[in-house]
């Protein structure tokens, strides 16, 4: 079964730095673009950045340029989002997909973790 | 960026009713579509990729149509299972942007 898990959410300072992880099995992880997702309390969902399958090419959301890098470890079929400068507008559930690279589309999604940026 | 608009925001409808939710992309996006089922507390689930390719897995009383700027997803018999909230998303050009979401409730 194809299964993605995000952990290292939680609440932190405006300022403040979080780094998430997407632990993935099920599938041969090296095969695929992986992307993060966020969605804000009650309200509609935000691409945040993707990454090739290599991590050569990295494209990121603009409200998050130069704050958040996307990275990778395909020997541990993991996919990781570093957030630093955190803002209250960045207080969502990040979810992590498969998918988002040519295809465009997202298959599946982990249940998200929550990350609130809040003093 | 590309914006893209749904229609209705909400809806309301019967078990058994035949459903329309529209998109439209602020400009030209192929058929660049994919439309998403979430329900709450929950991931999104995908439904329909490029306009019109049923998801393995998704019941085919799901179907999705149009090219260019306008775009239907359809469910011809709504069942218990199906109100959630529907999304599309283009995935034309980053960023990749979704519609607003289609709230679909129980009449």
């Amino acid at each position: 079964e194809v299964q993605l898990v995000e952990s290292g959410g939680g609440l932190v300072q405006p300022g403040g730095s979080l780094r998430l992880s997407c632990a993935a099995s099920g599938f041969t992880f090296g095969d695929y673009w992986m992307s993060w997702v966020r969605q804000a309390p009650g309200k509609g969902l935000e691409w945040v950045a993707n990454i090739k399958q290599d991590g050569s090419e990295k494209y990121y959301v603009d409200s998050v340029k130069g704050r958040f890098t996307i990275s990778r470890d395909n020997a541990k079929n993991s996919l990781y989002l570093q957030m630093n400068s955190l803002r209250a507008e960045d207080t969502s559930v990040y979810h992590c997909a498969r998918g988002g690279g040519r295809s465009g589309w997202w298959n599946p999604w982990g249940p998200g973790t929550l990350v609130t940026v809040s003093s | 960026d590309i914006q893209m608009t749904q229609s209705p925001s909400s809806l309301s409808a019967s078990v058994g009713d035949r459903v329309t939710i529209t998109c439209r992309a602020s400009q030209g996006i192929s058929r660049s579509l994919n439309w998403y089922q979430q329900k709450p507390g929950k991931a999104p689930n995908l439904l329909i990729y490029a306009a019109s390719n049923l998801q393995s897995g998704v019941p085919s009383r799901f179907s999705g149509s149009g090219s260019g700027t306008d775009f239907t997803l359809t469910i011809s018999s709504l069942q218990p299972e199906d109100f959630a909230t529907y999304y599309c998303q283009q995935s034309y050009s980053t960023p990749y942007t979704f519609g607003q979401g289609t709230k679909l409730e129980i009449k």
